[in-house]
């Protein structure tokens, strides 16, 4: 166990909706990055927090968008969704900003039908 | 970017023999190079990682070496188990941004 925590594990969704993945670091840990894997991109990094502010950004679509709270867990919002969308989603979290030692998540399956 | 490849995408060895994995990388920025093991179900693990400062580093099993002149650096897995049989992914990058290799699926066949 990582100390990740990915909520919910499964999602299956119509295209056109909107949905929310929910991700808890390890306790003390101040980065979150959030990860899609899918069976042809491999795991494609989308954006990375650092105690509730953006530290960087990969390639995250712009109907895509995330946000650190106060109490350090965070949030990926996927809006206008498409079948392509359709991968797991990873989160991980690291000490911090510049830490590189990820733990990561069990990951939220997506599906979009 | 960076760019990451790895090779091969699958291997299949026979228990007790070796494993190797490589990969190589584009940006001559990048200075870390994580090793992850994902099985089934899970998300990926960090089994080892290498600075740009260090040509080797061992763990048990485990092993890993780079070669900045080239920019490529493999993974060794000696004396394979069974567990071992995982998805392995390298990665490359400056400081915290990296980017990962398309991974290999690694069967150890008892």
């Amino acid at each position: 166990d990582s100390g990740v925590t990915q909520t919910p594990k499964h999602l299956i969704t119509a295209t056109g909706q909107r949905v929310t993945l929910r991700c808890s670091p390890r306790s003390g840990d101040l980065s979150v990055y959030w990860y899609q894997q899918s069976l042809d991109q491999g795991l494609q990094f989308l954006i990375q927090y650092y105690n509730g502010e953006e530290r960087a950004k990969g390639n995250i679509l712009e109907r895509f968008s995330a946000q650190q709270f106060p109490d350090l867990h965070s949030e990926l919002n996927l809006s206008s969704l498409e079948l392509g969308d359709s991968a797991l989603y990873f989160c991980a979290s690291s000490v911090g900003g510049v830490e590189e030692k990820l733990f990561f998540g069990s990951g939220t399956q997506l599906s979009v039908l | 970017g960076e760019n990451v490849e790895q090779h091969p995408s699958t291997l299949s060895v026979q228990e007790g023999d070796s494993a190797v994995i490589k990969c190589t990388y584009s940006d001559s920025a990048s200075n870390y190079f994580p090793w992850y093991k994902q099985e089934l179900g899970k998300g990926p693990q960090l089994i080892i990682d290498i600075r740009s400062n260090v040509g080797e580093k061992k763990d048990q099993r485990i092993a890993v070496t780079l070669n900045k002149t080239a920019k490529h650096f493999s993974l060794h897995i000696t004396e394979t188990q069974p567990e071992d049989s995982a998805v392995y992914f390298c990665a490359a990058g400056p400081g915290n941004q990296f980017y990962f290799g398309t991974g290999t699926s690694l069967t150890v066949i008892p």
